[in-house]
Order: structure tokens, then sequence, then C-alpha cells
């Protein structure tokens, strides 16, 4: 299974900017495509979909959520930090079954 | 818009059976593969299952592999889950969710629904 890390929590004060992290255990692009995607859970609540194949935002989604990278190493930007962002944040890979997720980072403000 | 209403959940004996139901709307249903996806508390997030547009072809994790069956019924816009010989490590919020083939992703979550296998 491909395991997906990122750190537990990020702590940035609002209007800065927040980085994101997400390491796959090994590869999870193609030649045409980068299967890591983002989705923000903020609690008690679903969890709803921010980027899809590495860099494209959702339907709805601010445009200062951002994402990039490809191989093993992704990254989600928020930017700037807003309180109403105060969730956590899990990536997903699709290049293989089982599709997996990280472990989630939770954001906090400063 | 997209809506998805998960049901079924509740408390269960270790070894018991539940069914899940999901009721979509707001999208052609029967255009779209469909999954469950679960969440023990306090913890992330985990794939359960994956069905095809049709039914055909359905896809699972090892940790639920000939325990859980999904299906779907495209006349009732209604995906289920099916959960046999359950373990206490299944308790969790089972969200429903829709899929997107091309690239493999959830781009639309229900509320969940809570199982709790205890005795």
């Amino acid at each position: 299974d491909i395991v997906l890390t990122q750190s537990p929590a990020l702590a940035v004060s609002l209007g800065q900017r927040a980085t994101i992290s997400c390491r796959a255990s090994q590869s999870v692009s193609t030649s045409s495509y980068n299967l890591m995607h983002w989705y923000q859970q903020k609690p008690g609540e679903q969890p709803k979909l921010l980027i899809y194949d590495a860099s494209n935002l959702a339907s709805g989604i601010p445009v200062r959520f951002s994402g990039s990278g490809s191989g093993t190493d992704f990254t989600l930007t928020i930017n700037p930090v807003q309180a109403d962002d105060i969730a956590t944040y899990y990536c997903q890979q699709s290049r293989e079954l089982p599709l997996t997720f990280g472990s989630g980072t939770k954001l906090e403000i400063k | 818009e997209v809506q998805l209403v998960e049901s079924g959940g509740g408390l269960v004996q270790p070894g018991r059976s539940l069914k899940l139901s999901c009721a979509a709307s707001g999208f052609t249903f029967s255009n779209y593969y469909m999954a469950w996806v679960r969440q023990a508390p306090k913890k992330g997030l985990e794939w359960v299952a994956t069905i095809s547009t049709s039914g055909s072809r359905t896809y699972y994790p090892d940790s639920v592999k000939g325990r859980f069956t999904i299906s779907r019924d495209n006349a009732k816009s209604s995906l289920y889950l099916q959960m046999n010989s359950l373990k206490s490590e299944d308790t969790a919020t089972y969200y429903c969710a829709r899929f997107i083939t091309g690239g493999h992703y959830f781009d639309y979550w229900g509320q969940g629904v809570m199982v709790t296998v205890s005795s």
C-alpha cells in the first residue's frame, strides 16, 4: 500500500501563508497526471474536496487555496490564512489501489 | 445541488450485520461511480468500497473484502453497504461519496452515519 505522511499539526498567524505537505512512500504520478488530492474537514463536518490531480482547484473553492507537487512530494498552500480555514487537511492518492489517505494535518492559529 | 444522505447506522454486536443506505439527489446518479469512506473516532479517513455505474464492478481494501458488499439501485438513486461479521475496529462514521473516475477522487460527501460495534 502507498503510505502518505503528513505532519500532525501546523500553527500559522491569520493573514499569513500556510504550507501543508504530504509525502508518498512511492511515486503517485504517471506520465500525464499527478494523482494526489486534498480535502478539508472542519470539526463535526464531512470532508470537502479542495484540490484534485495535485493542482486543480475544485468547484467553489477560493483561489487562496492552491496545490503543487509531483512524484512523492506534494504541497497544499493557503494564502492568506483566514479564521474559517481552521480544519484538518488530508491528502489522498489514487495512483493504485487501495486508495489511501494521509493521517491529516490540523491547522491551528497562532 | 448535490445531496447525499446516509442512514441505517447504530449500535450492533460483534459478529452481527448492518446495512447502510445513501440517498442521492441533485445529479444523475446512474452516471457516476459511488463509494464509501469511513472514519474511526478521532482518526483519519479510510476508503471502504467503490462501485461502478452499473454495479457490475466493485472494489474493496483487504480490511473489509469478503465481509462488506457495496451495491446500488439506479432506479432509486440509492447506494448501499452491507456489512457482515462486524468487528470492533469497524466502529466509525461512514460517509457516502461521489467518486470521480478520471482522477479517482471523491468530489461530494454525505454528512455521515455512525456505526458502533460493541457488546
